[in-house]
């Protein structure tokens, strides 16, 4: 079956500019995960949605990020006034009901110059 | 909280040589211990995991970990590699209680170089 996907595969965005990315998840996969990597700080978890809602958004590094997801399935991640320290690997992640193992997408590259 | 240390953030190995990546973690309950391989410009693949039961684990591409809790260790081996097997490898961990929904916490990675 298909797996986690994610739009765009690449993105270059000045300094400033928001930017929208995308993540659509298994299929039937209530959970959905976001984390981020880079050259220095490794991967890191960003927020993570049950159905809807976040309960745990501890790793959004400022207010400038957010994410939201709807229908329990697609979600996005938004940076506002991007930065060059966003500048990173934007990985989304998918879990099924129960938990266990999470099944992750190619990744967003995003680089800000 | 959890944390994972790879020891290694390089390991250089001949092709049909055998490989140990060694990984420890620290939490104060019990965990789940994941690892995955990630190839050049993709995302993560799961190799294996442990949840529970045997500490022994076996996983795909031939590669296979061993849980050992009174020394807080998860290395993963494999006996002989292939050039195919160069990427990095990350240990990840999760806490077990509750749901076992919630974040991973990844190692650095090591990245691993099969020579012919």
């Amino acid at each position: 079956g298909a797996g986690v996907s994610q739009s765009p595969s690449n993105k270059v965005t000045e300094k400033g500019k928001d930017v929208e990315l995308r993540c659509d998840p298994i299929s039937g996969h209530t959970a959905l995960y976001w984390y981020r990597q880079s050259l220095g700080q490794g991967l890191e978890f960003l927020i993570y949605f049950q159905g809807n809602s976040a309960p745990d958004k501890s790793g959004l590094p400022s207010d400038r990020f957010s994410a939201e997801r709807t229908g329990g399935s697609v979600s996005t991640l938004t940076i506002q006034r991007t930065q060059q320290e966003d500048s990173a690997v934007y990985l989304c992640a998918s879990s099924p009901l129960g938990g266990g193992t999470q099944y992750f997408g190619p990744g967003t590259r995003l680089l800000v110059l | 909280a959890q944390s994972v240390t790879q020891l290694d953030s390089q390991v250089p190995v001949f092709e049909e040589a055998p490989v140990e990546l060694r990984c420890n973690y620290s939490s104060s309950v019990s965990v789940y211990l994941f690892w995955y391989v990630q190839y050049p410009n993709q995302g993560l693949q799961l190799l294996l995991k442990y949840l529970s039961g045997s500490t022994l684990v076996k996983g795909i591409n031939g590669f296979e970990a061993e849980f050992n809790k009174s020394q807080t260790s998860f290395h993963l081996r494999k006996p002989s590699v292939h050039i195919s097997d160069t990427a990095e490898y990350f240990c990840a961990v999760k806490g077990a209680g509750g749901t076992s929904y919630g974040k991973l916490t990844f190692g650095q990675g090591t990245i691993l170089t099969v020579h012919p």
